[in-house]
């Protein structure tokens, strides 16, 4: 399997439910980063990770807690989420260099709706 | 502080004909940006980057931008249409982070409609 995967592909969840988002690169990437897609908002980067370290919390609320065990493996943890974070999860890889501008590679998102 | 402005939400042309999708950009100092292409229920993808090299930047499937600083844009172009080019296009504007990757500004994306 090669590129960028992401599971579940949907999933629908209560608010007070406990449920993870799974990412996994098969690029041999370093760097991976979790973004939101909202209707009508623009994307938005939540979390990156570099050699599993986390680099960057772009102030995400702590009702999601990110998990990164190693470079090819990017979790999110979910609990006691509300309706407005229904959106569509992506997330991304890249190289991780420092000081370049990269390519970052997408995977296919997950649809979250919460009831 | 970067950001980016795509000033058509959506976009309707004749297949063969030009496509244009505008973007213009702010930034305090000289940027990276990059074009990405969403098709439905399929990931990101990167179409093209303007990285300080040349301004005249090509791209996959035909398309190209054009960096032009002193009208801070870097409008999308096609010459020519096809149906398969029916789809969401993000203008996303780059800062490189001291802890390694990149941070990526998106735009709030032009959707393309194809039309036969």
């Amino acid at each position: 399997e090669t590129g960028v995967t992401q599971t579940p592909r949907h999933l629908v969840m209560g608010m007070t439910n406990k449920k993870s988002l799974k990412c996994e690169q098969h690029l041999g990437h370093n760097a991976m980063y979790w973004y939101k897609q909202s209707a009508k908002k623009p994307l938005e980067l939540m979390f990156v990770y570099n050699f599993k370290e986390q680099t960057e919390n772009n102030s995400v609320p702590s009702r999601f807690s990110p998990e990164c065990p190693n470079s090819s493996h990017l979790f999110l943890h979910l609990h006691t989420l509300q309706p407005e974070d229904s959106a569509l999860y992506l997330c991304a890889s890249s190289s991780g260099g420092v000081g370049s501008q990269e390519t970052q590679y997408f995977g296919p998102g997950t649809r979250l709706l919460v009831l | 502080a970067q950001s980016v402005t795509q000033l058509d939400s959506h976009v309707s042309v004749s297949e063969g004909t030009p496509v244009l999708l505008r973007c213009n950009y702010s930034s305090s100092y000289s940027p990276s940006l990059f074009w990405y292409v969403q098709h439905p229920n399929k990931g990101l993808q990167l179409l093209l980057k303007y990285t300080s090299a040349a301004t005249l930047v090509k791209g996959i499937n035909g398309f190209e931008a054009e960096f032009k600083k002193s009208e801070t844009s870097f409008h999308l172009t096609k010459p020519s249409a096809h149906m398969s080019d029916a789809a969401e296009y993000f203008c996303v504007v780059t800062r490189i982070l001291t802890g390694g990757g990149n941070k990526l500004t998106f735009g709030t994306g032009t959707q393309l409609k194809v039309e036969l």
